[in-house]
């Protein structure tokens, strides 16, 4: 099993504050990402990371922002909460590279902003 | 990466085999196919992957058409907790940032 975890699982939060969501990888992957995901919907990339200092912005815009200062510790802020942010952010990591890397995702933190 | 059309649900009877379909029609030479799954409220696991060649392993089994224009994951007996949302993507390996494109899957309900 993969050893990726988000907390918290689960945050409900008034508008205007500042969050930030964890996500923490104890397998030494290099390739970091964050997904969003309303419910019944697709996984949207918004954030990734190829290593150390190292951070790129996804397909989908978000006015969230990431730090990758650790090889293990990818967080991601949100400076202003909205309710338009509320949504499901998932962590994933993988290493290498070619054909047989794979994704491991973390449980997921479900976002509410009120 | 090439487009993948899958259909949005499907039932099966638990203990019996599960097909799920992909057609990916675009798809190009160096693409392989990848599938993963999303158990309700927690994120996707990786499931399978191939290139050409009929893929078995632990949890299934992958069917790739000989012109690799569709594909077929297979759950040989289907268990209540095999319900999920079902992935199928194409990509390059190694493209750049190896990043995956999630469309809308297969909900695949596994009935007593």
């Amino acid at each position: 099993e993969a050893d990726i975890y988000q907390t918290p699982r689960y945050l409900v939060i008034g508008t205007g504050k500042k969050i930030t969501l964890e996500c923490s990888q104890t397998m030494g992957h290099d390739k970091m990402y964050w997904y969003q995901q309303d419910p019944g919907m697709e996984l949207h990339l918004i954030h990734y990371s190829y290593g150390v200092n190292s951070t790129e912005k996804g397909d989908l815009s978000s006015e969230s922002t990431v730090s990758r200062i650790r090889t293990e510790h990818f967080p991601l802020t949100l400076e202003s909460a909205r309710p338009s942010h509320t949504s499901q952010y998932l962590c994933a990591s993988s290493f290498g590279g070619g054909a047989n890397e794979k994704l491991f995702f973390g449980s997921g933190t479900q976002l509410s902003v009120l | 990466d090439a487009k993948t059309t899958q259909p949005t649900s499907m039932d099966c009877a638990e203990g019996r085999a599960a097909n799920l379909p992909c057609n990916h029609s675009t798809i190009s030479g160096n693409e392989y196919v990848y599938w993963y799954r999303q158990i309700h409220s927690q994120g996707p696991q990786y499931i399978i992957h191939g290139l050409k060649n009929n893929e078995t392993n632990e949890m299934a089994s992958l069917i790739i058409t000989e012109d690799r224009k569709s594909s077929t994951l297979i759950l040989p007996h289907a268990t209540l907790r095999d319900t999920a949302v079902y992935y199928c993507i194409v990509r390059v390996a190694g493209n750049a940032g190896n990043m995956l494109t999630f469309g809308g899957g297969t909900r695949l309900m596994v009935k007593p």
